[in-house]
Parts: C-alpha cells; sequence; structure tokens
C-alpha cells in the first residue's frame, strides 16, 4: 500500500460521530484555500475550497473554516462514514503562482 | 469523464535507464504540473506549465524534463534516473490561467522505485 500515511498525524474518530481536521498555513498574504482527500492508491482529490472573503463555506457533509487572524483552516465532516477515511491536508494559494499543501493528516474511522 | 490519467502506474527500473512518464488530461486545462510525494514531505512540485510550450521549473526539477507540445499532455522525462528519484508522482491540471487560485485536479499516481 502507500506509504503517504507514514509520520502523519493521526485522527481516530467513531463511525457517525463528527470529525474537525485542523491546518495552519503559512503565509498571510494567501487568499484561497483547498482542502484535498486521499485514499491509498489514489491521487488527491478536491472536496472543498474557500476564498479569504469567507469565513465559512459549506459543502454535502463538509463545512470549511477559515480564521486569517491566526492562519488556522479546519475542516469538519458531520457523521463520519468509514469512506471517509483517508489522508487530508490543505493547500494555500494567491499569493504566488503556486499552490502550497500541507503534510496531512490521517482519519481513521474506527466501525 | 473528466480526468487526468498518468501511465505507467508502477515502475520498477535501475540507475541510468531513461524513463517518461506520461501524463494526459481531457479537460481542455491550460495548467499543468508535476509533484513528487514522499512520507513526511507532501507534495512538492517538480516542473510547471502554464500553456503549450510554456513550462518552469518548481520546487524540486533537478534531474527531471518536461515538455509540452500539445495542450491535452505533459510527459515528465527523466534522463538518467538516480535512487533518490523513487517516490510517488502526480500530475495535475487546472482551468483558465492556471492561477494559484484554481483547484488543481490530479491524476491517480505513478509509484517509481530506481534501483
Amino acid at each position: 500500500g502507500e506509504s503517504v500515511g507514514l509520520h502523519l498525524p493521526t485522527l481516530s474518530v467513531q463511525e457517525g460521530d463528527n470529525s474537525i481536521i485542523n491546518c495552519a498555513y503559512s503565509n498571510s498574504a494567501s487568499d484561497y484555500f483547498i482542502w484535498y482527500k486521499q485514499e491509498s492508491g489514489k491521487g488527491p482529490q478536491f472536496i472543498i475550497d474557500i476564498r479569504s472573503n469567507m469565513d465559512k463555506r459549506q459543502g454535502q457533509r463538509v463545512t470549511v473554516l477559515l480564521n486569517k487572524t491566526v492562519k488556522h483552516l479546519s475542516l469538519q465532516i458531520a457523521a463520519t462514514q468509514p469512506g471517509d477515511s483517508a489522508v487530508y491536508f490543505c493547500a494555500e494559494g494567491g499569493a504566488t503562482n503556486k499552490l502550497i499543501f500541507g503534510t496531512g493528516t490521517l482519519l481513521a474511522v474506527q466501525p | 469523464e473528466a480526468q487526468v490519467t498518468q501511465n505507467p502506474r508502477y515502475l520498477i527500473t535501475v540507475t541510468g535507464k531513461k524513463l517518461t512518464v506520461t501524463c494526459s488530461q481531457n479537460m481542455n486545462h491550460e495548467y499543468m504540473s508535476w509533484y513528487r510525494q514522499d512520507p513526511g514531505l507532501g507534495l512538492r512540485q517538480i516542473y510547471y506549465s502554464m500553456n503549450v510550450e510554456v513550462t518552469d521549473k518548481g520546487d524540486v526539477p533537478e534531474g527531471y524534463k518536461v515538455s509540452r507540445k500539445e495542450k491535452r499532455n505533459f510527459p515528465l522525462i527523466l534522463e538518467s534516473p538516480s535512487p533518490n528519484q523513487t517516490s510517488l508522482y502526480f500530475c495535475a491540471s487546472s482551468d483558465r490561467t492556471g492561477r494559484s487560485n484554481q483547484p488543481q485536479h490530479f491524476g491517480d499516481g505513478t509509484r517509481l522505485s530506481i534501483l
């Protein structure tokens, strides 16, 4: 299997609980943020994005919160399911011509 | 189906033997990029292309080449692979000008092992 999950912080939750995954970004000039999900053996999959003129955005079962004051981003997953088990990472952009990716958090959903 | 396709998915080869990893996207995206992913280091950009015939170095370009002769294709070339290039590689593309305020769409990855 993939070794992407090694050395990553891990969040373990029970099926049905809500999950909160956090990300600290580095550049105060960044104005665009994305969350990706990466399952074993697959490429990163876009989940949700948010621009700096917002502090909250909701999708299907997911919510992203942005706190520009402390340069913090979070992803909330409601009613976590076994299929949500994956590595989640954030990316920041807008300040330069490329996205800067975080190293990720491994979400482990216990049945 | 909109997708980014990489080939091969897995390759084991030896030091010095030239190899090419192909990448193709069917979304008419202008921007394409190659990344490598190593444990604990996240995604690091190797090369990117803002449009046909326009390529630029990313953060870790040493030992790699790319070309962008057609909009849909962006091959990654390792002229003389070395063991430190053993990694998981991803190709990605995005819409419009490729500015960093658009989501990038990724392929499923190529696992390279250089012996």
